[in-house]
């Protein structure tokens, strides 16, 4: 049981690239959400969804998009990368139901040049 | 949902309680109590959550106080691997932030030898 598995863990991208991180959860949760954490603060919520289908902006989302691709797989993508977006990356799921016992993945430090 | 206070930092001896301090002064009749930790810029991890009463797990123990203005996060021995950020969250148990987690700057917990 791997619980919540982020792809990949580091990153470099030049401004202007793109691309996608890769989230899945192996838990049968129906919640997925992206946050990013820059240095020295809290966790800030991106884009969530809160079931397979749906998908909304979160405190953050300019400059990111979102795809929840089925149950277990919620990818967050960056379309023109800029040096703002540098931070670390945390996918998390739950249950969707009142319990609010996230389980995060690992991560994905990403940073633009 | 309710925003909450706490210490910036705190320090605790090992094999002693640690007792970690929240004030959700503002807090409404349907909003829990969350707490999360994140240790060296892992992914934070669940700790425990409660409504109105006291509660205990196999990692901590939460006291809220009868009004619900504030609560404690009890780690009552503490080890080396507790030293982490230790945030406190409000939740509402409905309504448009469903799901959703509000992280503040958390509470940096140093276990000491």
């Amino acid at each position: 049981n791997a619980g919540v598995t982020q792809t990949p863990k580091f990153q470099v991208l030049k401004t202007g690239q793109s691309m996608t991180l890769q989230c899945a959860q192996d838990m049968n949760h129906n919640s997925m959400y992206w946050y990013r954490q820059d240095p020295g603060m809290g966790l800030r919520l991106i884009y969530y969804s809160a079931s397979e289908g749906t998908t909304d902006k979160g405190e953050v989302p300019n400059g990111y998009n979102v795809s929840r691709l089925n149950k277990r797989e919620f990818s967050l993508r960056l379309e023109s990368a800029a040096p703002s977006q540098t931070s670390v990356y945390f996918c998390a799921s739950s249950d969707g139901t009142s319990n609010y016992g996230y389980t995060f993945g690992s991560g994905t430090r990403l940073t633009v040049v | 949902d309710a925003k909450t206070t706490q210490p910036p930092s705190m320090d605790c001896a090992e094999g002693r309680a640690a007792n970690l301090p929240c004030n959700h002064s503002t807090i409404s009749g349907n909003e829990y109590v969350y707490w999360y930790r994140q240790i060296h810029s892992q992914g934070p991890q669940y700790i425990i959550h409660g409504l109105k009463n006291n509660e205990t797990n196999e990692m901590a123990s939460l006291i809220i106080t009868e009004d619900r203005k504030s609560s404690t996060l009890i780690l009552p021995h503490a080890t080396l691997r507790d030293t982490a950020v230790y945030y406190c969250i409000a939740v509402s148990a409905g309504g448009t932030s469903y799901g959703k987690l509000t992280f503040g700057q958390g509470t940096i917990l140093t276990v000491h030898p």
